[in-house]
């Protein structure tokens, strides 16, 4: 079956110019979380999703950092007035439902933002 | 706020070597997962273990949970060059969900 998709794999940008990331996650998968992994760093988690809604955004490194999912299943990652320390690979996941146990979360391969 | 630190950071071994890498915090973690992640990919994960103490056994590689939760350990036994990769810890807690916190690393490079 398909694993978790993001598009673009790869993004170059200039300073203050407005990005979007996608994620589309396993079909099913009702929880998406989006990390973001700096050089030489592991995963930073950024923002977590149950279904629709934000369950977690305590990630989000500031208010130029903003992410939906309106239906439930893709997800976008949008970064406004973007600056050369936002350049990383953003990761998504996806999981199945939380039942109060320890979910497997399924990464995607990542999209590389860089940031000129 | 609660960090995970890998030991080492890089590790360059011969094929057939056996290694150990560690991850330690000092806070406790309800589950620590061990991911292995090769370059312009995800990481995968690889284990999850949840008690103090825990052992588990995948092929080669032989994970740890520390009896208080706090550390683990991975050793892989008779090195192959496809393990080379990075493998990264994390740690959760039940409060957070899905909060994963991740450790940086430790860069393996398995020679043949």
């Amino acid at each position: 079956g398909a694993g978790v998709s993001q598009t673009p794999s790869n993004k170059v940008t200039e300073k203050g110019k407005y990005v979007e990331l996608r994620c589309d996650p396993i079909s099913g998968h009702t929880a998406l979380y989006w990390y973001r992994q700096s050089l030489g760093q592991g995963p930073e988690f950024l923002i977590y999703f149950q279904g629709t809604g934000a369950a977690d955004d305590s990630g989000l490194p500031n208010d130029r950092f903003f992410a939906v999912r309106p239906e439930g299943s893709v997800s976008t990652l949008k970064i406004q007035r973007t600056e050369r320390g936002d350049s990383a690979v953003y990761l998504c996941a996806s999981s199945t439902l939380l039942a109060g146990g320890h979910q497997t979360q399924y990464f995607g391969p990542g999209t590389r933002l860089t940031v000129l | 706020t609660q960090l995970l630190e890998q030991s080492p950071q890089f590790l360059s071994i011969q094929e057939g070597e056996n290694l150990t890498v560690y991850c330690n915090s000092s806070s406790v973690f309800s589950s620590l997962q061990w991911y292995r992640q090769e370059p312009g990919e995800g990481p995968v994960l690889l284990v999850t273990v949840v008690t103090g103490g825990e052992v588990k056994k995948l092929k080669r590689l032989t994970f740890q949970f520390g009896d208080a939760r706090k550390d683990s350990s991975l050793h892989i036994t008779a090195a192959q060059p496809g393990d080379t990769g990075l493998y990264l810890c994390a740690g959760a807690n039940r409060g957070s969900q899905g909060n994963l916190i991740f450790g940086k690393g430790t860069k393996l490079s398995v020679k043949p």
